[in-house]
């Protein structure tokens, strides 16, 4: 257990629908990460939260958005949703950047798009 | 863009054998991290090696970093069937905000 919680496991849903991903990091964990992993496909960045604050943006599409909430929970917001955001989305978080320590994974949420 | 690649993708030998995946990145780092990912399920961390050392090791895993190749290898020593899984390196460095991974590594050991 890597202490990074994700919920749901799974999602399903149809084409044009909204969902929200949630994410409790590590305790102590400033930072909180979102990947996207498409099937067969590596990691995709999304977008790094720190201490409440976004700092950095990746191939996020404007249709998701994502926060970091005071108590440090993350929510990742995906809209209009398409076939193709099938995929699992993956929350990590770290003690401190990335250029100091190691980040820690949940076990994803898995969206079927339908 | 992914910054590491990992060589081979795919790699199957069996049981007992021992296994060895590279991973090369694009910039300098800070540290260089492994991770295993059973199929459709999280990442786990294995090991992180920092840019100031040369050769790790966590129980049967042995990590060596080659900064001035911009390269990684991860041997896993007398493998087990558990072992079958896809391996991910990951790089960090000093004033970005997010790990970069590689393409991974596909492990299938055979019993």
């Amino acid at each position: 257990d890597s202490g990074v919680t994700q919920t749901p496991k799974h999602l399903i849903t149809a084409t044009g629908q909204r969902v929200t991903l949630r994410c409790s990091p590590r305790s102590g964990d400033l930072s909180v990460y979102w990947y996207q992993q498409s099937l067969d496909q590596g990691l995709q960045f999304l977008i790094q939260y720190y201490n409440g604050e976004e700092r950095a943006k990746g191939n996020i599409l404007e249709r998701f958005s994502a926060q970091q909430f005071p108590d440090l929970h993350s929510e990742l917001n995906l809209s209009s949703l398409e076939l193709g955001d099938s995929a699992l989305y993956f929350c990590a978080s770290s003690v401190d950047l990335p250029g100091n320590t190691e980040a820690f994974f949940g076990q994803g949420t898995r969206l079927t798009v339908v | 863009s992914q910054q590491g690649e990992e060589d081979p993708q795919a790699l199957s030998i069996q049981e007992g054998e021992n296994a060895t995946m590279n991973c090369s990145y694009k910039t300098s780092i800070n540290n260089l991290q492994w991770y295993r990912q059973n199929s459709g399920r999280g990442l786990v961390h294995l090991i992180l090696i920092r840019s100031n050392e040369r050769e790790k090791h966590s129980g049967r895993l042995r990590v060596t970093l080659d900064t001035s190749k911009k390269s990684s290898s991860l041997l896993i020593t007398a493998s087990r069937a558990a072992d079958t899984a896809s391996y991910f390196c990951a790089t960090g460095r000093s004033g970005t905000y997010k790990y970069i991974f590689g393409t991974g590594t596909r492990l299938k050991v055979l019993a």
